[in-house]
Formats: structure tokens, sequence, C-alpha cells
């Protein structure tokens, strides 16, 4: 079965980097592109971009050029995701989900939470 | 970007009853690409709808989607408990792929 399993919770102090996996099962790693989400503390969801592991190509929200990284192990069948320089308002729990282009986000992570305080 | 707004904020209805929320666009989304989840507290958000009006497996055939070009509706024809959530649409034909503020559906 399809599972995308993510790594534990985070604290970071105020400029500091996180990385977050998503390791994923039960399908063709590379048939799917991987999107990531992020929920800030009772609020909506917004969409960070997302990536093909496929090629590598990445897709950013305009919000998230030159702060956040995504990148694919295709040995490992994992995903990563890096935001640099994190401010308070990066507190959030952050999805990784699989994308087929014309289904839409249809398997998630369970969502990692990384608090960032001083 | 595409904005989407979706109608009402919160909705309070009794199990049983039918829902409609609606998703409208702030221009045509590209080949209806637009998508439903649920969402309940502590937990991963649910696809529903992806294509504006097909079923993810597994979704109960009470969940329906309709509408094209700017203007979306989910609906839930006879509540049931579990059906209680938030619900968000998301636009995937533009990048980048927004998603709608969401509506809370509450139990009245």
């Amino acid at each position: 079965q399809v599972q995308l399993v993510q790594s534990g919770a985070e604290v970071k102090r105020p400029g500091a980097s996180v990385t977050v996996s998503c390791k994923t099962s039960g399908y063709t790693f590379t048939s799917y592109g991987i999107g990531w989400v992020r929920q800030a503390p009772g609020q909506g969801l917004e969409w960070m971009g997302w990536i093909s592991p496929y090629n590598g190509n990445t897709n950013y929200a305009q919000k998230y050029y030159g702060g956040a990284t995504m990148t694919a192990d295709t040995s490992t069948s994992t995903v990563y995701l890096e935001v640099r320089g994190l401010k308070s308002d990066d507190t959030a729990v952050y999805y990784c989900a699989r994308m087929a282009y014309s289904t839409g986000l249809d398997f998630w992570g369970q969502g990692t939470l990384v608090t960032v305080s001083s | 970007e595409v904005l989407l707004m979706q109608s009402p904020g919160t909705l309070s209805l009794s199990p049983g009853e039918r829902a409609t929320l609606s998703c409208r666009a702030s221009q045509s989304v590209t080949t209806n690409y637009l998508a439903w989840y649920q969402q309940k507290p502590g937990l991963a958000p649910r696809l529903l709808i992806y294509g504006a009006s097909n079923r993810a497996t597994g979704i109960p055939d009470r969940f329906s989607g309709s509408g094209s070009g700017p203007d979306f509706t989910l609906t839930i024809s006879r509540l049931e408990p579990e059906d209680f959530a938030v619900y968000y649409c998301q636009q995937y034909g533009n990048s980048p792929y927004t998603f709608g503020q969401g509506t809370k559906l509450e139990i009245k």
C-alpha cells in the first residue's frame, strides 16, 4: 500500500535551517511528483511547491524561492524539504503528499511539526 | 496566481441534512483541475474529489463535486456524524497550486 512517512518534530531557533524528510513506499517513486504543503497553527493549508523525483525538477511558490529547497533521493525513495532562515511564523505542520498530475494530492504523510522559538 | 474563495466560512447543519460548499476561482481553472480535501483535527487532509467531479478511491458516494470554469461545488447528500470537519478546495491547473481558505462544517 502507498505510504509516506515523515521525520519527527523539530524545534529550531530563529535563523536556523530545518530539513524534513518524506520516505515513500508502495509505488514507483519516479512516476509521481511530491508536493509540500504547510499549515500554521489554527490556519489553512498553504502550497509550498513540488518536485518531480523522475528528473529532479522543482516548482516553488513565489514566497519560497530562495528560502526552501526540495530534493529527491531515488536510491531510498525519499524526498527532502529544507527551509532556511527560519522565523517564528514558519512554525507550522509541514506535509508531503504524492502528486498525480491529473488527480491532485492523493496520499499524504502524517505531517511534521516544526516549531521556531528562541 | 489563482485565488480561491470558499463559502461559507462556517456551515452549521444536522446529521442527515444536505451540505453545499462553494469554491470560486479568480480565473478559470485549467482543465477543471480542482480538488476537494477533508481535514479532521490533528490529521492530514484526505482527497475526496479530483478533476472537479471524480471521487477518489474509497470515498462514499454521498460526496459529489460539480462545476467548471471559476465556480465549483462540493455536495454531501446526507451528512453522517464523521463528515463534520474542515473542507478545502485546491486548484492544480495553474502554478502555484493554491488552496481556498477552508469551510468548517459543524454540527448544529
